[in-house]
């Protein structure tokens, strides 16, 4: 079964550090690709996605991932974050063949903790 | 402006008495879809719609319907709800399908049954 696999529940850090927050899937078919941020008490939004093209793809906000097919990844990074940033950070893949019937795949969330 | 509406944003209602969630879209997108998010699993799909009419199951269909007779509208319905629906329900919609197009999602309705 195709997956989606946040390595990192939880990430602390603090204001203006740099972070990464990991994704990896499995499927080896062709794939979309896309974080997205979940503030407090709030619904989710799309932060960036891979499509096809170049695999180093800039969101708002700052972020930036990288689309790595041989290993099958999609981290996240910024390289300075704010406390404003302090939110949950889902990867999702999209599967499946070409069509309006390709599933969604969520990973489990990275809660992102910036401090002082 | 563009977005995703969900009533009521909080609920507190007790087993076995029927509810409804109602979610609405003013983007004229052709899909919709419901999810709950429970803490350690993520977010996991109830029900979706790629179209007025057409509805199919997610991952996670027991225990609710929906329906879509309008495209705007795609309300949540729990017949008999049960103490294991307590969670976090979001409404999403996007264009066509969840291929390449960005999902929009509604702010969400906490639900607790007691």
């Amino acid at each position: 079964a195709q997956s989606v696999t946040q390595l990192d529940s939880q990430v602390p850090v603090f204001e203006e550090a740099p972070v990464e927050l990991r994704c990896n899937y499995s499927s080896s078919v062709s794939v979309y690709l896309f974080w997205y941020v979940q503030y407090p008490n709030q619904g989710l939004q799309l932060l960036l996605k891979y499509l096809s093209g170049s695999t180093l793809v800039k969101g708002i906000n700052g972020f930036e991932a990288e689309f790595n097919k041989s290993q099958t990844s999609f981290h996240l990074r910024k390289p300075s974050v704010h406390i404003s940033d302090t939110a949950e950070y889902f990867c999702a893949v999209s599967v499946g063949v070409a069509g309006n019937n390709r599933k969604l795949i969520w990973g489990l969330g990275t809660s992102l903790a910036v401090n002082p | 402006e563009a977005q995703v509406t969900q009533n009521p944003r909080y609920l507190i209602t007790v087993t076995g008495k029927k509810l409804t969630v109602t979610c609405s879209q003013n983007m004229n997108h052709e899909y919709m879809s419901w999810y709950r998010q429970d803490p350690g699993l993520g977010l996991r799909q109830i029900y979706y719609s790629m179209n007025v009419e057409v509805t199919d199951k997610g991952d996670v269909p027991e225990g609710y319907k929906v329906s879509r007779k309008e495209k705007r509208n795609f309300p949540l319905i729990l017949e008999s709800p049960s103490p294991n629906q307590t969670s976090l329900y979001f409404c999403a919609s996007s264009l066509r399908g969840t291929d390449r197009g960005e999902q929009f999602f509604g702010p969400g309705t906490r639900l607790t049954v007691l």
